[in-house]
C-alpha cells in the first residue's frame, strides 16, 4: 500500500493566484481529512469527508477555500485567490471509517504564497 | 472551546535515557487517545493509542499512560535513540466522532 499520496510536495505561488492541492487516500478508506499546520496554530482540521460527502467544513477559514471529493480515490483543496497568510503545510489523512483507529497522514504539501 | 494542550514545548534527552512527554486534555468526554510522531518534512505518524477503559498500554519501547481523574496523558520512550528526535503530538477523540483534536506538540531532541 502506497499510503496517502499528496501532490505537489511543494508549491510556491504569487498572491492572488489559484492553488490546487491534491490527495489520494488509502484504497478502501471511507473518510478523508484535510488539515493545515502552522507554527502559530498547530494542526487545524479544515474539512472532512465520509463516503465522498463533506461532513464538517467548519474549519475552512474563508470562502476562498473549497474542497471536493469527486470519487473515493481523489480529493482536492483549492484556494482562490491565495494570500500570504495561507502559507502553511497542508496535510491529507484518511481512515477506514469503520471503527476508529486514528488517521494515516500523507507527507503534506508545503505551500508558500509570496 | 475544548482543547488538548502540552505542558512542555521542548525536551532534550541524552541518548539511551528514557523520556516522558506529557499532555493535558480538557474534554472529559474524550475516550480515545493517540500519540503521533512527526519527523521533519513528514506527516504525523501513529505511534500508540489507548482507550479510556485502560490506564496503561505498552508498545515497542513506548508506553502510554492515561489518568482520567486529572485528564492527563503521557508517552514514555525507553532507551531513546537518535531516530526518536521529532515532534510528538497527543490527539483525542470522542466515540462516534471521527474528528481528532491535536495538542500543540512537544519537540524531543536526543543528544548523542
Amino acid at each position: 500500500d502506497a499510503g496517502v499520496i499528496q501532490s505537489p510536495r511543494h508549491e510556491v505561488t504569487e498572491m492572488g493566484q489559484e492553488v490546487t492541492l491534491r490527495c489520494k487516500p488509502i484504497s478502501g478508506h471511507n473518510s478523508l481529512f484535510w488539515y493545515r499546520q502552522t507554527m502559530m496554530r498547530g494542526l487545524e482540521l479544515l474539512i472532512y469527508f465520509n463516503n465522498n460527502v463533506p461532513i464538517d467544513d467548519s474549519g475552512m477559514p474563508e470562502d476562498r477555500f473549497s474542497a471536493k471529493m469527486p470519487n473515493a480515490s481523489f480529493s482536492t483543496l483549492k484556494i482562490q485567490p491565495s494570500e500570504p497568510r495561507d502559507s502553511a503545510v497542508y496535510f491529507c489523512a484518511s481512515t477506514p471509517g469503520q471503527g476508529f483507529y486514528g488517521y494515516t497522514f500523507g507527507s503534506g504539501t508545503r505551500l508558500t504564497v509570496v | 472551546g475544548e482543547s488538548v494542550g502540552l505542558h512542555l514545548p521542548t525536551l532534550s534527552v541524552q541518548e539511551g535515557d528514557n523520556s516522558i512527554i506529557n499532555c493535558a486534555y480538557s474534554n472529559s468526554a474524550s475516550d480515545y487517545f493517540i500519540w503521533y510522531k512527526q519527523e521533519s518534512g513528514k506527516g504525523p505518524q501513529f505511534i500508540i493509542d489507548i482507550r479510556s477503559n485502560m490506564d496503561k498500554r505498552q508498545g515497542q519501547r513506548v508506553t502510554v499512560l492515561l489518568n482520567k481523574t486529572v485528564k492527563h496523558l503521557s508517552l514514555q520512550i525507553a532507551a531513546t535513540q537518535p531516530g526518536d528526535s521529532a515532534v510528538y503530538f497527543c490527539a483525542e477523540n470522542v466515540f462516534g466522532n471521527e474528528k481528532l483534536t491535536f495538542g500543540t506538540g512537544t519537540r524531543l531532541t536526543i543528544i548523542p
